[in-house]
C-alpha cells in the first residue's frame, strides 16, 4: 500500500521567514496530494491541496509543488506569521482507493515574533 | 451547515467498557471514515464505507467495528476498550473519488 513519509518533524522559523516542508509518497498510481493544517485541540482542515496534472499551486502565502517523477511534493509558507504555528500533515490518494487518504505523521510548525 | 458531527467530544472508559461514537454529515457525501490521530503517527485509518452499504477496513482495525447507518451516518463501536484505544478520533467524509475530506471536531477517549 500507499507510505507518505514527511520531514521535518518540527520546524521553528522566525516570523517573516519561509518554511518548507516535504513529502515523499510510494504509490506513482497516487494522484491527488492534500495538505492539512490542524491547530491544538482542533480538526484538520484543508489548506491547499494539487493533482497529478499540476506541477505547482499557489494560494496567496502558500504554494504546494509536485515532483511526479521523484514522487514527492512540498508545502511552501512564506512570509510567515504567528497564526501560521499548527501541525500541518501531507496526504495522498488516488481515484481507485474511494478517496482513502494516507496521512504523513505531520510537522510542527513554530512561528516566532 | 454544520458540516461533519460527531458526539461525544471526551469519553473516558473503563478497560473492558463498550461505547459507540457517533458521526453524521450533511454535505450529501458518499464516502465517510474513522481515523485515529496519535502523537507523532499522523491520522491512520481504522474504516471507511465508500457509500452506503459498504465498510472496510483500513489500516488498523483491530478492536473496533462500524455501521454505515445510513448516507449520513457512521459510527464507530468499541466493543471491549483497552488502553490502547487511548486516541482521539476523527471522522470525515468526502464526495466520491480523491478530493478534500471534511472532519469533525474529533472525539478524545481516555481508556483507564
Amino acid at each position: 500500500g500507499e507510505n507518505v513519509e514527511q520531514h521535518p518533524s518540527t520546524l521553528s522559523v522566525q516570523e517573516g521567514d519561509s518554511a518548507v516542508i516535504k513529502c515523499t509518497y510510494s504509490d506513482s498510481a497516487s494522484n491527488y496530494f492534500p495538505w492539512y493544517k490542524q491547530e491544538l485541540g482542533k480538526r484538520p482542515q484543508l489548506i491547499i491541496d494539487i493533482r497529478s496534472n499540476v506541477g505547482e499551486k499557489k494560494d496567496q502565502r502558500i504554494a504546494v509543488t509536485l515532483n511526479k517523477t521523484a514522487k514527492h511534493f512540498s508545502l511552501h509558507i512564506t512570509e510567515t506569521q504567528p497564526e501560521d504555528s499548527a501541525v500541518y500533515f501531507c496526504a495522498a490518494s488516488k481515484t481507485d482507493s474511494w478517496g482513502k487518504f494516507q496521512f504523513g505523521a505531520g510537522t510542527q510548525v513554530v512561528v516566532t515574533p | 451547515n454544520a458540516g461533519v458531527t460527531q458526539t461525544p467530544k471526551f469519553q473516558v472508559l473503563k478497560t473492558g467498557q463498550s461505547m459507540t461514537l457517533q458521526c453524521a454529515q450533511d454535505m450529501n457525501h458518499n464516502s465517510m471514515y474513522w481515523y485515529r490521530q496519535d502523537p507523532g503517527m499522523g491520522l491512520r485509518l481504522i474504516y471507511y464505507s465508500a457509500s452506503e452499504g459498504t465498510t472496510d477496513k483500513g489500516e488498523v482495525p483491530n478492536g473496533y467495528n462500524v455501521s454505515r447507518l445510513n448516507k449520513r451516518e457512521f459510527s464507530l463501536r468499541l466493543e471491549s476498550a483497552a488502553p490502547s484505544q487511548t486516541s482521539v478520533y476523527f471522522c470525515a467524509s468526502s464526495a466520491q473519488g480523491p478530493t478534500e475530506a471534511f472532519f469533525g471536531q474529533g472525539t478524545r477517549l481516555t481508556v483507564v
